[in-house]
């Protein structure tokens, strides 16, 4: 089983600045997945990444692939009370559509 | 679409008990995935369907775990005898075959 580790677990910031999700695993996948997920709702996906060394971004949230395709990272700018919520990374293994999740990044923007 | 649907979004048990849980994917996905999620696991993969037939169960915790797919449209997920621990909320979602995966809002199963 491929397992991948997510930090911080928690973070608690203030209406406006910037933070940082890391996604890290000793393996290699095929691709990388990220998804926000509000309380009582399932996880929605927001991106997927699948070249090394990748980048997009969507409005104030950039993603990252690591150029081994072992890593990635979620940086939002400028964070808004919107924002709070459970990020989780998936790496989709080679064969199927078999997602393994990380433990995820619970993120509380305060106004 | 409806998107995924899952029933019930609450079941409350008791210890002992048969606890079955439904999921109706969205329609033309041929990938159907039961997850379950606790604060101390996470989101863990129990088991997943392609086009109805049960492709890995390798995260069905125990033999008082089972699922069926009888059909493209319907899926079940039972756990026969329930136990506290088996507390969590359970997930479906469907897929395409190398497309976005879409969840259902979860089963909230508390067993007491």
């Amino acid at each position: 089983t491929q397992l991948l580790e997510q930090s911080p677990q928690f973070l608690s910031i203030q209406e406006g600045e910037n933070l940082t999700v890391y996604c890290n695993s000793s393996s290699v996948f095929s691709s990388l997945q990220w998804y926000r997920q509000e309380p009582g709702e399932g996880p929605v996906l927001l991106v997927t990444v699948v070249t090394g060394g990748e980048v997009k971004k969507l409005k104030r949230l950039t993603f990252q692939f690591g150029d081994a395709r072992k890593d990635s990272s979620l940086h939002i700018t400028a964070a808004q009370p919107g924002d709070t919520g459970l990020y989780l990374c998936a790496g989709e293994e080679a064969a199927g559509n078999k997602l393994t999740f990380g433990g995820g990044t619970r993120v509380l923007v305060k106004p | 679409d409806a998107g995924v649907i899952q029933s019930p979004r609450h079941e409350v048990t008791e210890m002992g008990q048969e606890v079955t849980l439904r999921c109706k994917p969205i329609s033309g996905h041929d990938y159907l995935f039961w997850y379950r999620q606790t604060m101390m696991r996470g989101l863990e993969l129990l088991i997943y369907f392609n086009n109805n037939v049960p492709i890995d169960d390798s995260g069905m915790p125990e033999d008082r775990f089972s699922a069926k797919m009888p059909n493209a449209s319907f899926s079940t997920l039972k756990i026969q005898p329930s136990e506290p621990r088996d507390s969590a909320v359970y997930f479906c979602a469907s897929s395409r075959t190398n497309e976005k995966l879409f969840f259902g809002s979860g089963t909230q199963l508390s067993v007491l």
